[in-house]
């Protein structure tokens, strides 16, 4: 499978615990994006990755969030202090940089945190 | 950026044509038109894109009037597969701004 790749695929944690999210995007594409969907709600935008450096991020992005993408590779997200507000999907989305199209982009599967 | 509105929710059969309307009044000038379609516990998957006019691909077509204050998402001789939320979004291919803006979506449910 040469697509988007997250992991784990669920996530149940107690509150006050931190979880780290993995994402692999496609291998040649050079731009990655992190989104929260909660339920009914469509994807919302978290931050954004051209190779290693973190160009952008959304005022939802608190500082209990961080992001890496150390060798413009893989990615992984990371909440400390869980909330149960925190509770939703995360979805990671990769798209290759050598076209100026931010609008196509393609997400992996997600990963669902549980926070009890 | 434009704020998209589209219906909650659809109902067809196995088989109808199903046209999605978007309106996006505040449309800019550089503003591409896109669609994704999202099934439960999967990431969305871009559907199609277009400026103006009509655009066709192997799964839908788009109609975007010449004002391009509204857009149509056409899926022909839809299956029960189709069932989904589809996101009407709009926003530009430069630079500035690089995050996909989803709204709610449409529910499109297919029954038998």
């Amino acid at each position: 499978d040469t697509g988007v790749s997250q992991n784990p695929r669920h996530k149940i944690t107690k509150r006050g615990q931190n979880v780290t999210f993995r994402c692999d995007p496609i291998s040649e594409h050079n731009r990655l994006y992190w989104y929260r969907q909660t339920l009914g709600q469509g994807p919302e935008f978290l931050t954004y990755f051209q190779n290693e450096a973190q160009l952008e991020k959304s005022r939802l992005l608190s500082d209990r969030f961080s992001a890496e993408r150390p060798k413009g590779s893989f990615s992984t997200l990371e909440i400390q202090r869980t909330e149960q507000g925190d509770s939703a999907m995360y979805l990671c989305a990769s798209s290759p940089g050598h076209t100026n199209s931010y609008n196509e982009q393609f997400f992996g599967p997600g990963t669902r945190l549980t926070v009890l | 950026l434009a704020k998209t509105t589209q219906p909650i929710s659809m109902d067809s059969y196995e088989g109808q044509e199903v046209n999605i309307t978007c309106s996006h009044n505040n449309i800019a000038t550089n503003d591409y038109i896109t669609w994704y379609q999202q099934f439960p516990s999967q990431g969305p998957r871009f559907i199609i894109q277009g400026y103006k006019t009509k655009v066709t691909n192997e799964v839908a077509s788009l109609f975007i009037p010449a004002d391009r204050k509204s857009s149509t998402l056409s899926l022909p001789r839809v299956s029960l597969s189709d069932t989904a939320v589809y996101y009407c979004l709009v926003g530009d291919e430069d630079t500035g701004r690089r995050a996909l803006t989803f709204g709610s979506g449409t529910r499109l449910q297919v029954q038998p």
